[in-house]
């Protein structure tokens, strides 16, 4: 268990819709990522926020949009559904890294949502 | 430019063997390079990193490999057993900045399917 929760765990809608994805990070990790996987993309990076604050963006479509919350948690919002955004969604989670040197890259994923578009 | 390319696309292994995924990258700002290891309906889960100031960095039965003037990186799984049999993805990122929050978003390779048999 890497500590990064996700739900929900399975997802089906239809063309058009609009869902929301949660994740919690785990505790004390300031940093979310936002990947999508799918069988022809492989893992892509869509979007990373810091405390708050959008930090990088990816390949990320315009109906797709995020945020991160005062409590840390984050959700991703995909919007005007297409079949092709069917895919796995992963949220990763890391600790701050300061200036000092300490902390780490390691990037520890949740369990995923299958979204499934229909 | 961010582009990290993973071969082979899957693996057959015997069980006691050893296993060998490669990597390019080709972006020479990358400064981090994890392994990710995914079961099927699973997140990926961090195996083993390296940086590019050593050659090689080895955790029991995982050793990488690294090539910083071939652009190169590689997972060598020693004694290779049918639980190991799982997906494999190579990955790259870069700090941005001099201090402050790492960005830290990954570049995957396409990932390897690594079968094990007993």
């Amino acid at each position: 268990d890497s500590g990064v929760t996700q739900t929900p765990k399975h997802l089906i809608t239809a063309t058009g819709q609009r869902v929301t994805l949660r994740c919690s990070p785990r505790s004390g990790d300031l940093s979310v990522y936002w990947y999508q996987q799918s069988l022809d993309q492989g893992l892509q990076f869509l979007i990373q926020y810091y405390n708050g604050e959008e930090r990088a963006k990816g390949n990320i479509l315009e109906r797709f949009s995020a945020q991160q919350f005062p409590d840390l948690h984050s959700e991703l919002n995909l919007s005007s559904l297409e079949l092709g955004d069917s895919a796995l969604y992963f949220c990763a989670s890391s600790v701050a890294w300061s200036s000092g040197g300490a902390g780490t890259d390691t990037q520890y994923f949740g369990p995923g949502t299958r979204l499934t578009v229909l | 430019q961010q582009q990290v390319k993973q071969s082979p696309q899957s693996l057959i292994v015997q069980k006691g063997g050893i296993s060998i995924i490669n990597c390019a990258y080709e972006n020479t700002a990358f400064d981090y390079f994890p392994w990710y290891q995914q079961f099927p309906g699973k997140g990926p889960a961090l195996l083993i990193a390296i940086r590019p100031d050593v050659s090689e960095k080895k955790e029991g039965r995982f050793t990488i490999s690294f090539n910083k003037s071939a652009k190169q990186f590689s997972l060598h799984i020693m004694d290779s057993q049918p639980g190991d049999s799982a997906t494999y993805f190579c990955a790259a990122s870069h700090r941005r900045g001099a201090g402050g929050t790492s960005y830290g978003k990954l570049t995957f390779g396409q990932g390897t399917i690594l079968t094990v048999h007993p």
